[in-house]
């Protein structure tokens, strides 16, 4: 398998301006979760979904980000408008359910507002 | 806040030197997870220890867990300079399939 799949690899926006973010998890994992990473905040969970369906959005900042699991193998997390101070990389991460809690993140979107 | 927080911060040692790195949490835990980011990439599993273990081992792994002190520490045998990076421990709350994840400690190994 090719991994969690993220794109793009890097996004330089304008601030005011839509950003969409996509992944493609693993085939056959049941659970998508979306990650934030900053230096000054860490790796903060944003949302995340079970088969297909949100279960925990209480990691979403503010209205202006939304997120979105059409089908098992593709996600989308938008952030409309964008401000400077989401400039950070986003993570998407995947997992089967069962016993193992392992997540297999992709390579990240690094996300830069001006 | 976070539910698990690493010590040291930032950890330089000479090759083949061993690495400790601890993690503590807050509440009580299903298991607890090691993870490994190398600069500019996404975060990789390392091992994971259930509440009920003390202490388990993968390869130059070793990781202990310490609920009575809410503690866990990660030891790197013989580090390399391929082992530079970040480790991060994440906590899974019984019932909940998220995991919370500490501010990680940097680990440089120099040759």
């Amino acid at each position: 398998d090719a991994g969690v799949i993220q794109s793009p690899r890097h996004e330089v926006t304008e601030m005011g301006q839509e950003v969409t973010l996509r992944c493609k998890p693993i085939s056959g994992h049941d659970y998508l979760f979306w990650y934030r990473q900053t230096m000054m905040r860490g790796l903060e969970l944003l949302i995340y979904f079970n088969n297909n369906v949100p279960i925990d959005d209480s990691g979403m900042p503010e209205d202006r980000f939304s997120a979105k699991m059409p089908n098992a193998s593709f996600s989308t997390l938008k952030i409309q408008p964008s401000e400077p101070r989401d400039s950070a990389v986003y993570f998407c991460a995947s997992r089967i359910a069962g016993s193992s809690y392992e997540q297999y993140f992709g390579p990240g979107t690094r996300l830069t507002v001006t | 806040s976070q539910q698990g927080e690493e010590d040291p911060q930032a950890l330089s040692i000479q090759e083949g030197e061993n690495a400790t790195m601890n993690c503590s949490y807050k509440t009580s835990i299903n298991n607890l997870q090691w993870y490994r980011q190398n600069s500019g990439r996404g975060l990789v599993h390392l091992i994971l220890i259930r509440s009920n273990e003390r202490e388990k081992h993968s390869g130059r792994l070793r990781v202990t867990l310490d609920t009575s002190k809410k503690s866990s520490s990660l030891l790197i045998t013989a580090s390399r300079a391929a082992d530079t990076a970040s480790y991060f421990c994440a906590t899974s709350i019984q019932g909940a399939q998220k995991l919370v994840f500490g501010q990680g400690t940097r680990l440089t190994i120099n040759p």
